[in-house]
């Protein structure tokens, strides 16, 4: 469970900045998830990514969302052009592989939008 | 698409009360049920998770029932403590070899006082 790092912890930008968040899982785990949590409310998908291949992306916005996980380095979420909306807690969440189901999160970035 | 509801959205129990949390799900292929325990400004952390081929678990003073034919699922926590106060998530999720994704309930705030 610790062993998901996020960086940074917290990120301020001015609307229509670009932001970067990046997500080291577990050392070993192949599968990683973005998770979205706005202001007092739950936690919902985004994207599922294994190495080098986006999975499933069914909940990330169509427009200024992207995603990554490439074969060296962290996974990265990037947003373009950011606005007040975009404002939340961005979780990383990691887990093993096949047949494995248990994920196991990291301390998220608080993403603040001016 | 998949759903998960949960009630209620707040829960305040004295010391040493039990609480109980309950959660439904809409998607029959769902057969992954973790419990997160969330603290202000923390990550989410798994404190019990079941799988479809059981019907209840149990660790120390938290348990976790499960109804497939009802497609509900609920956490008892016994012998409540003031460091049991935040906020609980439930998710379900459909198999790893879909995606695995976790779809979360909208949180339980659950205040235990002394």
């Amino acid at each position: 469970n610790a062993g998901v790092m996020q960086n940074p912890r917290h990120l301020v930008r001015r609307r229509g900045q670009e932001a970067r968040l990046r997500c080291s899982p577990v050392k070993g785990h192949s599968h990683v998830y973005w998770y979205r949590q706005l202001p007092e409310e739950g936690l919902k998908f985004m994207v599922y990514l294994q190495k080098e291949n986006i999975i499933d992306e069914s909940g990330m916005p169509k427009e200024r969302f992207s995603a990554e996980f490439p074969k060296e380095g962290p996974s990265i979420l990037r947003i373009q052009q950011v606005v007040r909306g975009d404002s939340a807690a961005y979780f990383c969440a990691s887990r093993a592989g096949a047949g494995t189901d248990t994920q196991y999160f990291g301390p998220g970035t608080r993403l603040t939008v001016l | 698409g998949e759903n998960v509801e949960q009630h209620p959205s707040t829960l305040s129990v004295q010391e040493g009360d039990s609480a109980v949390i309950k959660c439904t799900y809409s998607d029959s292929a769902s057969n992954y049920f973790p419990w997160y325990k969330q603290e202000l400004g923390k990550r989410p952390q798994l404190i019990i998770d079941i799988r479809s081929n059981v019907g209840e678990k149990k660790d120390q003073r938290i348990a976790v029932t499960l109804n497939k034919t009802a497609k509900h699922f609920s956490l008892h926590i016994t012998e409540t403590q003031p460091e049991d106060s935040a906020v609980y998530f439930c998710a379900a999720s459909i198999p790893p070899r879909n995606t695995g994704k976790l779809i979360f309930g909208q949180g339980t705030t659950l205040q235990v006082k002394p």
